[in-house]
């Protein structure tokens, strides 16, 4: 099965709210990246955040990565109806080259 | 604008043409990347160049054929497709393989 693996499939809020997803993989990771993709475009990087670190933010992101759990989460505050995309969680780890693995994405709808 | 630029957006071709698309960075990366995303699929990563040299093959069917002349270029040539391989062909580049990627829009190809 895939390395990241993104939970929920699918979330549906409302503007001005909070929106929470998280990611979970299976080997050591070098980092974790976040992307976002608006419907049939490129992915546009979000966030990195590396093996040794447990928290990032960006504006209005906060990336945490938990390590022993082998997990990262991925919180938009204040989210707009411009923050409708898909999400996804990538991981970069040194026994495939540095390669990314990316999961299956989280589809995030956020209502005006 | 992420700095890497693909053409054709679209691309309809029937399962015996010989097609061929292009990807182009101006970012002065090293690494660059093509990656296949289908509905409902995980991004697939198909192949790597980094310095003009491919490190990844990821057990991809001979009917794709990737060639890159220099670090700025990438083509992906396509011959005898099959419908499944209906998708978004997705190129990116990084400064350094495993690294932050930048994604292109994409080639939306249908085969007939």
């Amino acid at each position: 099965s895939q390395q990241g693996e993104e939970d929920p499939q699918a979330l549906s809020i409302q503007e001005g709210e909070n929106a929470t997803m998280n990611c979970s993989y299976k080997t050591s990771i070098n980092n974790l990246q976040w992307y976002r993709q608006n419907s049939g475009r490129g992915l546009v990087h979000l966030i990195l955040i590396r093996s040794n670190e447990r928290e990032k933010h960006s504006g209005r992101l906060r990336v945490t990565l938990d390590t022993s759990k082998k997990s990262s989460s991925l919180l938009i505050t204040a989210s707009r109806a411009a923050d409708t995309a898909s999400y996804f969680c990538a991981t970069g780890t040194n026994n495939a080259g540095n390669m990314l693995t990316f999961g299956g994405g989280t589809r995030l709808m956020v209502k005006p | 604008e992420t700095g890497v630029t693909q053409t054709p957006r679209h691309l309809v071709m029937g399962m015996t043409n010989k097609k061929s698309l292009k990807c182009e960075q101006h970012l002065g990366h090293n690494a660059m990347y093509w990656y296949k995303q289908s509905a409902k699929k995980p991004l697939e990563l198909m192949f790597v160049y980094n310095f003009k040299e491919q490190t990844e093959n990821n057990s991809v069917p001979s009917r794709f054929s990737p060639e890159c002349p220099n670090s700025s270029h990438l083509f992906l040539h396509l011959h005898t497709l099959q419908p499944e391989d209906s998708a978004l062909y997705l190129c990116a580049s990084s400064q350094d393989q495993g690294g932050e990627q930048f994604f292109g829009p994409g080639t939306r190809l249908t085969v007939l």
